[in-house]
């Protein structure tokens, strides 16, 4: 089967904390994001990466930080510097820097105390 | 400054009727554009997609209609199942910028049996 895991469902963290979130994808797509998404708002673009070994700064790269080892691995640090952590976080993947096509997986929701 | 921007947060339909949902846009570099849909606790499917080449693409129950000229999209899902009881979000690529996704905060549809 194949398609992104994101792992765990539910995460929880006492402030102050760095905790990284896992995505893992097995559909042989070059390029990966990261979203946040908080109540009754949109997704908002983290980091992303259209090949292995480069990332670039989305939208609200403050606080974070990823790294893009293997082609089917994409982790996000949320650091201790990110304001305000608490919120559903979630991967994507698509086939390449020009195919706007992408595909989510089911998310993270990190809460932090 | 929001550059896509669904302005209902919330669609109520019978079932069978017609559900329409907008979205307007503000940046003219926006070549391609796509709707997802979600569920609550899980990531975002790929619904529909239109390139600015075209004004309407049709697949099944759904419509997306593009008018450039006033910059706004919008779905039309007919006819309306309660399974399609969910958020949609409408999306934005400008070709320059690869395919980095501009997000909607997206329109919660209800279908009422």
């Amino acid at each position: 089967d194949g398609g992104i895991t994101q792992s765990p469902k539910y995460l929880f963290r006492k402030e102050g904390q760095n905790v990284t979130l896992s995505c893992e994808q097995n559909l042989n797509h070059d390029a990966m994001y990261w979203y946040r998404q908080d109540p009754g708002q949109g997704l908002r673009l983290i980091y992303y990466s259209q090949i292995v070994n480069d990332f670039q700064k989305g939208d609200i790269a403050e606080g974070y930080s990823v790294s893009r080892e293997k082609k089917e691995s994409f982790p996000l640090t949320v650091t201790s510097a990110q304001k305000n952590p608490t919120a559903f976080y979630l991967c994507a993947s698509s086939i390449g820097a020009r195919n706007y096509e992408q595909y989510f997986g089911p998310g993270t929701r990190l809460t932090v105390t | 400054d929001q550059q896509v921007k669904q302005n209902s947060p919330s669609l109520s339909v019978q079932e069978g009727r017609i559900s329409i949902l907008n979205c307007d846009y503000t940046n003219s570099m926006f070549d391609y554009f796509l709707w997802y849909k979600k569920y609550p606790a899980e990531g975002p499917t790929f619904l529909i997609s239109i390139s600015s080449i075209k004004d309407k693409n049709e697949d099944g129950r759904f419509t997306v209609f593009l008018n450039k000229s006033a910059k706004h999209l919008s779905l039309h899902i007919v006819p309306s199942q309660p399974g399609d009881s969910a958020v949609y979000f409408c999306a934005a690529s400008a070709g320059a910028a690869g395919n980095k996704l501009t997000f909607g905060g997206g329109t919660r549809v209800l279908v009422k049996p």
